[in-house]
């Protein structure tokens, strides 16, 4: 119930590529579904996060797409650069409790 | 944006030693910080809520008299790690919750890599 599952486990796109991520969730009290990006060594920064009363919002290059019925919601990378390698995580709360987090997926921008 | 500083971001230490790592929020006030531990390539997981002023909530599996914490202030939360071992090694990350913002933003700290030798 509490899990969010996140795909591919990792991705490799030519620069100026599309890269996609997906997310699913099971319960259906989680209202906000923020993405992470995270560099080695380094912790989580926030990216982009969506609640479920919109079904797409973006930010720059950055956009979510968010499926309610479904409990599905991706994040798409438009124009990737070399500059957005690094692990991506999708997660969701519920009434701003704790942050359940996705497995994580490591993206690779070849130039 | 707000700022979340953890200190140290690296540590080694012996076997049997115990490490205190700091967590500060910087330029606004944080009732509730989380923990978190993270392995190579994995998921970040959570270890225990804390709350200021009160005991810190831990996740099921997480020794509470291990990875001891403090939230004395509403911009401090310090982790613990007693008599550590090398099974504690890990990366251990920060968190809060700027509550004076509606969209409930959770900002992370930098992370501290531990290593136990």
């Amino acid at each position: 119930q509490q899990q969010v599952k996140q795909s591919p486990q990792s991705l490799i796109v030519q620069k100026g590529g599309i890269s996609i991520i997906n997310c699913a969730y099971e319960n259906t009290a989680f209202d906000y579904f923020p993405w992470y990006q995270q560099f080695p060594g380094k912790g989580p920064a926030l990216l982009i996060a969506i609640r479920p009363d919109v079904s797409e919002k973006k930010e720059g290059r950055f956009t979510i797409s968010f499926n309610k019925s479904a409990k599905q919601f991706s994040l798409h990378i438009m124009d990737s650069q070399p500059g957005d390698s690094a692990t991506y995580f999708c997660a969701a709360s519920s009434q701003g409790n704790k942050l359940v987090f996705g497995a994580g997926t490591i993206l690779r921008v070849k130039s | 944006g707000a700022v979340v500083s953890q200190h140290p971001s690296r540590v080694i230490c012996k076997s049997g030693t115990s490490v205190k790592i700091e967590c500060r929020s910087l330029d606004f006030q944080a009732t509730t910080m989380f923990w978190y531990r993270q392995f190579p390539k994995q998921s970040l997981m959570l270890m225990a809520t804390s709350n200021e002023g009160s005991k810190a909530t831990y996740e099921q599996g997480v020794e509470k008299d291990k990875f001891l914490i403090n939230h004395a202030s509403l911009t401090l939360s310090t982790l613990t790690v007693t008599s550590a071992h090398p099974e504690d090694s890990s990366f251990y990350i920060c968190s809060a919750r700027d509550q004076s913002r509606t969209n409930e933003k959770l900002f992370f700290g930098s992370g501290t890599q531990l290593s136990v030798l």
